[in-house]
């Protein structure tokens, strides 16, 4: 398996711009999380997902933050508008229960 | 909301010496990891402890679980330069598949 991949690794866009993130989960796995790392925040989860359905979303930062799962293999954290506060690395990771898989994250930078 | 807490949060120690990571989270969980994170790349999974008194080892690198504590270690011994990373602890909540993160130790080992 070629693991959780996300797209792109990194991505530079600047203030006001909409930023979509891409996650693909490892195969028969039914859980899906989004984090976010910054150097002052540490690790955050944003948002995770059970069999395609968001269960909690209280990490998410604002209105301009969105996630979707229209399908077991694929999931988009999108970002609009986009602000510097935002730079930051984002990881998804997918776990078939008892243990997370992380995928390389995206380097997200906001000018 | 489980709490998972990590000391110290930074960890200078020479080749050669021991020393122990400390997690300690706040509600029952029976479930217990123990993650690397090298700089700039995604988390990677050490160990996976999923009952009262677990340990595990690999290499240089122990951990163990202790669920009435609610306490878990990572015990290095006779560090090496190798290790230097950071080490994060994770809890899953009992009821969920959530998983609530430490701040991470960041560990240098000193020639």
């Amino acid at each position: 398996d070629a693991g959780v991949i996300q797209s792109p690794r990194h991505e530079v866009t600047e203030m006001g711009q909409e930023v979509t993130l891409r996650c693909k989960p490892i195969s028969g796995h039914n859980s899906l999380f989004w984090y976010r790392q910054t150097m002052m925040r540490g690790l955050e989860l944003l948002i995770y997902f059970n069999n395609n359905v968001p269960i909690d979303d209280s990490g998410m930062p604002e209105d301009r933050f969105s996630a979707k799962m229209p399908n077991a293999s694929f999931s988009t954290l999108k970002i609009q508008p986009s602000e510097p506060r935002d730079s930051a690395v984002y990881f998804c990771a997918s776990s078939p229960y008892d243990e997370q898989y992380f995928g390389p994250g995206t380097r997200l930078t906001v000018t | 909301e489980l709490k998972v807490e990590q000391n110290p949060l930074f960890l200078s120690m020479q080749e050669g010496k021991n020393y122990t990571i400390y997690c300690n989270y706040s509600t029952t969980s029976d479930r217990l990891y123990w993650y690397r994170q090298d700089p700039g790349k995604s988390l990677e999974s050490l160990f996976v402890l999923l009952s009262n008194g677990a340990v595990k080892q690999e290499g240089r690198l122990m951990a163990s679980l202790d669920t009435k504590a609610r306490l878990s270690t990572l015990h290095i011994t006779a560090a090496v330069h190798d290790l230097s990373a950071t080490y994060f602890c994770a809890a899953s909540s009992n009821t969920g598949n959530q998983f609530y993160f430490g701040t991470g130790t960041s560990l240098t080992v000193i020639p």
